[in-house]
């Protein structure tokens, strides 16, 4: 079945930089978008940007333009983010997803199914 | 950026009752071209990431129990639980995919009386 597993929980210092890796099975890896969605107690569910497995292209949003680089490793069907000069701000629980959709149908941009999420931790 | 809203934050229900959730955008999500309104809803149960279950406002996902329906258009848009279920404690997530960069609404608990 198709599925995506994601690294374990992360524990970092003001300033530092995570890389959370996100593993695909089940699918043809190069064939869907990859996105990367956070969820924190404040600001709920808010959307990183994404992937193109097939060439690696991205698109990331404002905010973190800069500070966020997403890559991947079509030898071990795997998806990067890391995050840099990270805050209390950047403690959440950091999800990868798939789209609904392949690319070739040209109608992305929901999010199933989802890896299992990992956990930030900021702190001095 | 599109402002997803959603009402009411909680919800309790008693088992086999009708649950409401609502969701307005701060512009259209309805695509002219093809009469599609590219709103998404999630269901996320405690320590599970979301799953989606309602897609172009109206369309169930595979597996989707049909007590879950969609409806609405433009900027409104509803998610209806017909008889609500133990198995459907959940926080509830409206999303446009209508522009980058795709947004959430905050979430709808919903819970058991």
């Amino acid at each position: 079945q198709v599925q995506l597993v994601q690294s374990g929980a992360e524990v970092k210092k003001p300033g530092a930089s995570v890389k959370i890796s996100c593993k695909a099975s089940g699918y043809i890896f190069t064939n869907y978008f990859i996105h990367w969605v956070r969820q924190t107690p404040g600001q709920g569910l808010e959307w990183m940007g994404v992937i193109n497995p097939s060439d690696g292209s991205t698109t990331y949003v404002q905010k973190f333009k800069g500070r966020v680089t997403m890559t991947r490793d079509t030898s071990t069907s795997t998806v990067y983010m890391e995050l840099s000069s990270l805050t209390s701000e950047d403690m959440a629980v950091y999800y990868c997803a798939r789209d609904f959709s392949t690319i070739a149908a040209d109608d992305p941009n929901r999010f199933d199914p989802w890896g299992q999420g990992a956990l930030v931790s900021v702190s001095s | 950026d599109i402002v997803m809203t959603q009402s009411p934050d909680s919800l309790v229900v008693s088992l086999g009752e009708r649950a409401t959730i609502n969701c307005k955008s701060s512009q259209s999500v309805l695509y002219f071209s093809n009469n599609k309104n590219y709103l998404a809803w999630y269901q996320q149960k405690p320590g599970h990431p979301p799953k989606l279950l309602i897609y172009w406002a109206s369309t169930r996902e595979s597996g989707v129990p049909d007590r879950f329906s969609g409806s609405g258009s433009g900027t409104d848009f509803t998610l209806t639980i017909s008889s609500l279920q133990a198995e459907d404690v959940a926080v509830y997530y409206c999303q446009q995919y209508y522009i980058t960069p795709l947004t959430f609404g905050g979430g709808t608990k919903v819970e058991i009386k």
